[in-house]
């Protein structure tokens, strides 16, 4: 079955202890993103990935870090994480031909930061 | 930069009826995409319609349809006979031409299908 899969998918932590979101697809799609989900702001964008070894900031990245070492795992890394990080976080993937249209979302992650 | 304007936070419509969500749009791009998804309870985002720029005609699947005006960048959902499952929020967003694979997304409508 195609899909992407987020772990873990309900997190609470405390500010300043470094948490890794992992995304991994199996579609074998070239572009991965992160979004983030917050109440009356819809979803924004943190960061992108291409293809493997190319990432680059989405509207929100300030706070985030992600690497791209293979094609199928995307994570996201909060080095030392605030209460303003503190939202629903999904992961994306797509085909990057000219046809292909659709991005597959995982099934989210609700962090909470304390 | 892109924006997407959903003007109508909640929404609620009795079942069986005819409901319609409101989408604006703002660019300078001539060839684009648009799409709604809708994210239910359970929080999956799922794909419902899509539309690309360059069509006249307004997509379709089923009980969901769009009102596409690409000169007044306005993209409407229509939904006919509504049923309990759409209960759900509702987002409208924005892609670019292949190459910037970005949604924009609108801040989304809450819709609720009165039993």
């Amino acid at each position: 079955e195609a899909q992407v899969t987020q772990n873990p998918r309900y997190l609470i932590t405390v500010t300043g202890k470094k948490l890794t979101v992992t995304c991994s697809q199996n579609m074998n799609h070239e572009y991965m993103s992160w979004y983030r989900q917050d109440p009356g702001l819809g979803l924004r964008q943190i960061y992108y990935s291409m293809n493997v070894e190319v990432t680059d900031k989405g509207d929100v990245p300030e706070g985030y870090k992600v690497s791209r070492k293979e094609k199928r795992n995307f994570p996201l890394i909060l080095e030392s994480p605030s209460p303003n990080q503190t939202s629903l976080y999904f992961c994306a993937s797509k085909e990057t031909d000219s046809i292909s249209y659709e991005q597959y979302f995982g099934p989210g992650t609700r962090l909470t930061v304390t | 930069a892109q924006t997407v304007t959903q003007s109508q936070p909640e929404m609620s419509v009795q079942e069986a009826e005819t409901v319609t969500l409101s989408c604006t749009y703002d660019t300078s791009e001539n060839n684009y995409y648009l799409f709604w998804y809708k994210q239910p309870p359970s929080r999956q985002m799922i794909l419902v319609i899509r539309q690309e720029a360059y069509k006249q005609q307004n997509a379709t699947e089923n009980r969901f349809s769009v009102n596409f005006q690409k000169a007044a960048k306005s993209f409407s959902l229509k939904i006919s006979d509504s049923q309990l499952g759409d209960t759900a929020m509702y987002f409208c967003a924005f892609m670019r031409g292949f190459g910037n694979e970005k949604l924009t997304f609108g801040t989304g409508t809450r819709l609720t299908i009165i039993p």
